[in-house]
């Protein structure tokens, strides 16, 4: 198993849907757990941090799911500006913040 | 705008010659790290450094050296690259301690 692994995409929505990304990390012991963006030739963004409790920022919903090793991502009402690779990210534990990525899931919000 | 400066943006270098990339924070964040990112690939970890010392090398190879000079300054020379070795190169900072990694806008680097 993949220490990260995240849907292949790409995801292609209309504005205004809602879509949602999942990730699994293979080491049960991981602490920290982030969603980042990246738009086409720039750098990666932190978008998220992904709580145990779960946690929302505006239109974006991040859940965590210790038993089943399992993030998501819930992007509502989405925008044309949202149109971006969106990174799962983990930091497991032992690594001296060595941060783990997933390959990447490549939205599009089309018009 | 990112906290995080690196230069240069863009480099293109001969398999020969001998150039140098520069990342630079003034957040006080004393962890610093080169990332490699290739085409439609995730950020590949390639060195950590932690209160200036050398705490992470992923089996980089020796053709690519990094230098922590500084709490603030973070270089990455190379030499003798190979083509293969073009990507976008991925400076990054966090306060020890803290959760959040920061990113610079990263060096393009070609390799002819």
């Amino acid at each position: 198993r993949k220490e990260v692994e995240q849907d292949p995409g790409p995801f292609n929505v209309p504005e205004g849907a809602t879509v949602a990304f999942n990730c699994t990390y293979s080491n049960s012991a991981s602490q920290s757990f982030f969603w980042y963006r990246q738009d086409c030739r720039k750098e990666p963004k932190l978008l998220m941090s992904v709580y145990s409790s779960g946690n929302e920022d505006g239109r974006f919903t991040a859940q965590l799911n210790r038993a089943s090793q399992y993030i998501s991502l819930l992007i509502r009402d989405s925008k044309l500006s949202d149109s971006a690779t969106y990174l799962c990210v983990v930091n497991p534990p032992g690594s001296n913040y060595k941060l783990t990525f997933g390959k990447g899931t490549l939205l599009t919000v089309n018009p | 705008d990112t906290e995080v400066t690196q230069t240069p943006k863009h480099l293109v270098m001969g398999m020969t010659n001998k150039k140098s990339l520069k990342c630079e924070q003034h957040m006080g964040h004393r962890a610093m790290y080169w990332y490699k990112q290739k085409a439609k690939k995730p950020p590949e970890l390639m060195f950590v450094y932690s209160y200036e010392k050398l705490s992470i090398n992923e089996s980089v190879p020796s053709r690519f050296s990094p230098e922590c000079p500084n709490s603030s300054l973070l270089n990455l020379h190379l030499h003798a690259l190979q083509p293969e070795d073009s990507a976008l190169y991925l400076c990054a900072s966090r306060q020890v301690g803290g959760n959040t990694i920061y990113f610079g806008e990263g060096s393009w680097l070609t390799v002819v």
